[in-house]
C-alpha cells in the first residue's frame, strides 16, 4: 500500500512569514510523529499523536509550532512567523499503537531566507 | 536520561568487505532498538527492530544487528558491503520514560561504501 506521503517536498519562504507542512500517514496506522532534522544532525521529536488522546507536545521548541491532526489521519505542522533557524527538514512518520516502528514520509525541506 | 549514541561520524569501507555501523545506548529498563537508512533526499526507511529474542537480529537488505546489553551496544552489520549501501545511517531506541511511542535518534553515521 501507499507509504506515508508529505507535501510540500521543499518550501522557500521568508522570515515573518508563516508555513504549513502536510502529512498523509499510511492508512490504519492510528499513532502520527513530526520530528526535525537539521543539517548535520539527528532527528529532534517535535510532537506526537495517538488516536484521539490529547497529544504530546513536549518537544515543539517554541510556541511558533503547532501541529493538529483531523479525523485521526492527515496532520498539518504548522511554523508562525519563521525565523531562518527553522530551517530543515521536517519528516512525519506514522505506526500501529504497537510494535512502534515508525515510517517515514519523504520529508519537507524548509528553507527561511 | 536516555540517550543514544553513535559514535563515528562516517564509516568508509571497501565493496565486498564486512562492515559495522556502532551504536550504544542508554535506557531504564529493556531497550527497544531500531536502525534506520536515509537515503540522499530521502526520508527514514526501517532496517530493523530488537525487542526480544535472539540477541541476533535480521532485517532489509542483508544487514543484521547484534544486541550486547552488557556492553549496552547495538551495532549493526553486514558481511559483504555495496557501493548502494552508501547512505546514512541512525540508531534509535524507544523513549521508555515519555510516553513509550516515542523514538530517541542518535546522530547518525554516514557509510561511504567505495569501489
Amino acid at each position: 500500500g501507499a507509504g506515508v506521503s508529505q507535501s510540500p517536498s521543499n518550501k522557500v519562504t521568508e522570515k515573518g512569514k508563516d508555513v504549513e507542512l502536510r502529512c498523509d500517514p499510511i492508512s490504519g496506522h492510528t499513532a502520527l510523529y513530526w520530528y526535525r532534522q537539521s543539517l548535520g544532525q539527528g532527528l529532534e521529536f517535535l510532537i506526537y499523536f495517538q488516536g484521539n488522546s490529547a497529544p504530546d507536545k513536549s518537544g515543539l521548541p517554541s510556541d511558533r509550532f503547532s501541529a493538529e491532526r483531523t479525523g485521526g489521519s492527515v496532520s498539518t505542522l504548522t511554523i508562525q512567523r519563521t525565523q531562518q533557524e527553522d530551517s530543515a527538514v521536517y519528516l512525519c512518520a506514522s505506526s500501529l499503537r504497537t510494535p512502534p516502528a515508525q515510517y517515514f514520509g519523504p520529508g519537507t525541506r524548509l528553507t527561511v531566507l | 536520561a536516555q540517550s543514544v549514541a553513535q559514535p563515528e561520524d562516517q564509516v568508509n569501507v571497501a565493496e565486498g568487505n564486512p562492515l559495522t555501523v556502532k551504536c550504544t545506548y542508554s535506557v531504564s529498563g529493556n531497550p527497544y532498538l531500531f536502525w534506520y537508512v536515509q537515503y540522499p533526499n530521502r526520508g527514514l526507511q526501517f532496517l530493523l527492530k530488537y525487542i526480544t529474542g535472539d540477541n541476533l537480529v535480521k532485517g532489509s537488505y542483508g544487514f543484521e544487528a547484534e544486541f550486547n546489553k552488557s556492553q549496552t551496544s547495538f551495532h549493526l552489520k553486514k558481511p559483504s558491503a555495496l557501493v548502494s549501501d552508501s547512505a546514512l545511517y541512525f540508531c534509535a531506541v524507544r523513549d521508555e520514560e515519555g510516553g513509550y511511542n516515542k523514538l530517541i535518534f542518535g546522530a547518525g553515521t554516514r557509510l561511504a561504501v567505495h569501489p
